[in-house]
């Protein structure tokens, strides 16, 4: 597609289920990003893919998140047992190379609710 | 302290005013700077993408970046009802082997008055 695919747009469930997020980024980019926009607290780092391995993890607040990649495409987070505080909108972003400069695309990311 | 620090505002001009909107950070090491506009319910979206000291223009906005002061700016001129959103500005480390994940300012929300 022309640009990122993020979906669901929304999501809500109860606290304590698990919930799945997927990303589809731009066709040709290597590189994929997930961030949390919390209401007041901006856009946060959550990880990082290049190609389907995943340099940085350092974002990831705690060990019910996790994310993977497959075929260099799609990824998915998932978050096990949310909580409300999860609740937030999850963007992913994709940029086009490892190795030359160039910036981020974002999706309109998926808005969590939990309940 | 958070290392990118940005006014959330709101801030509301008349339409055709120059708007200036700004960051400051504290890490020295962020060498890439960019400007993104985020429509309610939309993803951000990339305004303006610079490198280094300097200006950069692209039609109504320019980009200032001066890492003497570690001060950044987005100057919109001639403002449209169009313009209103929330802007954010980002930062990034310099790269050792390719990209590296980005440092958001909080964002400030913008409203053009026609």
């Amino acid at each position: 597609g022309a640009g990122v695919s993020q979906s669901p747009s929304n999501k809500v469930t109860e606290k304590g289920k698990d919930v799945e997020l997927r990303c589809d980024p731009i066709s040709g980019h290597t590189a994929l990003y997930w961030y949390r926009q919390s209401l007041g607290q901006g856009l946060e780092f959550l990880i990082y893919f290049q190609g389907n391995s995943a340099p940085d993890k350092s974002g990831l607040p705690s060990d019910r998140f996790s994310a993977e990649r497959t075929g260099g495409s799609v990824s998915t987070l998932t978050i096990q047992r949310t909580q409300q505080e999860d609740s937030a909108v999850y963007l992913c972003a994709s940029s086009r190379d490892y190795y030359s400069t160039q910036p981020q695309h974002f999706g309109d990311g998926t808005r969590l609710s939990i309940l | 302290q958070k290392e990118v620090e940005q006014d959330p505002g709101p801030l509301s001009v008349p339409e055709g005013a120059i708007v200036s909107l700004n960051c400051t950070y504290s890490n020295s090491a962020f060498q890439y700077f960019m400007w993104y506009r985020q429509y309610s319910r939309k993803g951000p979206e990339l305004l303006m993408y610079t490198y280094s000291s300097g200006n950069k223009e692209d039609g109504r906005f320019t980009a200032q970046v001066d890492k003497s002061s570690k001060y950044i700016s987005l100057f919109i001129r001639d403002s449209q009802p169009s313009d209103s959103a929330t802007y954010l500005c980002a930062m990034e480390l310099r790269r050792c082997f390719g990209n590296e994940k980005l440092t958001f300012g909080t964002g400030t929300r913008l409203t053009i008055i026609p």
